[in-house]
């Protein structure tokens, strides 16, 4: 079955203590990226990868980063986390390098942080 | 100016009536239009795309484009209560997908 994966699906966690959201897809997609979705605001793209070792800041990039080491795995890190990172994060998938098409969103990674 | 405007809501509309969700975009070289559904904590899901001018059916959905105006629509004919949702407009521009804020729908029994 094509999917995309996220982990953890809820975390609650504490400023300035790292962490690392998952995402991997099976779907030999090139493009992938990541949203964050608040209230209000829609989503909003954080980082973004059209391949392997490429990536890019998207409009909200301060406070995180990402790797794309493998084609399948696009972690999201939060090197140190702080309460205006509370959110939504999705992950999503596009068959063309540009993500100019159909996106495929994960199921989503809901972050407190306190 | 947001570069993908729609009305937040929300749209209450009878069961069985017409729909009507509209996105208007400030980049005149957009080319790929898409409309996703997004029920409460879940993830977006593509419901369709459309890249002429004028009207693409798929079942009960109707996506409308007019790019001399720089809007799209998407009609939902016999609304159902499970077209209860929010609909996200995305517009690609310079390489980029930029999605709007949504629009949160309603079908009333």
């Amino acid at each position: 079955e094509a999917q995309v994966t996220q982990n953890p699906r809820y975390l609650i966690t504490v400023t300035g203590k790292k962490l690392t959201v998952t995402c991997s897809q099976n779907m030999n997609h090139e493009y992938m990226s990541w949203y964050r979705q608040d209230p209000g605001l829609g989503l909003r793209q954080i980082y973004y990868s059209m391949n392997v070792e490429v990536t890019d800041k998207g409009d909200v990039p301060e406070g995180y980063k990402v790797s794309r080491k493998e084609k399948r795995n696009f972690p999201l890190i939060l090197e140190s986390p702080s309460p205006n990172q509370t959110s939504l994060y999705f992950c999503a998938t596009s068959f063309a390098s540009g993500g100019t098409d159909t996106q495929y969103f994960g199921p989503g990674t809901r972050l407190t942080v306190l | 100016q947001k570069e993908v405007e729609q009305n937040s809501g929300p749209l209450s509309v009878p069961e069985g009536a017409i729909a009507s969700l509209n996105c208007t975009y400030s980049d005149r070289g957009s080319q790929s239009f898409f409309w996703y559904r997004q029920y409460s904590g879940k993830s977006p899901e593509l419901i369709m795309f459309i890249y002429s001018n004028g009207d693409k059916e798929d079942g009960r959905f109707t996506a409308q484009l007019n790019k001399a105006s720089q809007y799209v629509s998407l009609l939902i004919r016999d609304s159902q209560p499970s077209d209860s949702a929010t609909y996200l407009c995305a517009v690609t521009s310079a390489s980029k997908i930029i999605f709007g804020s949504g629009t949160r729908l309603s079908i009333r029994p």
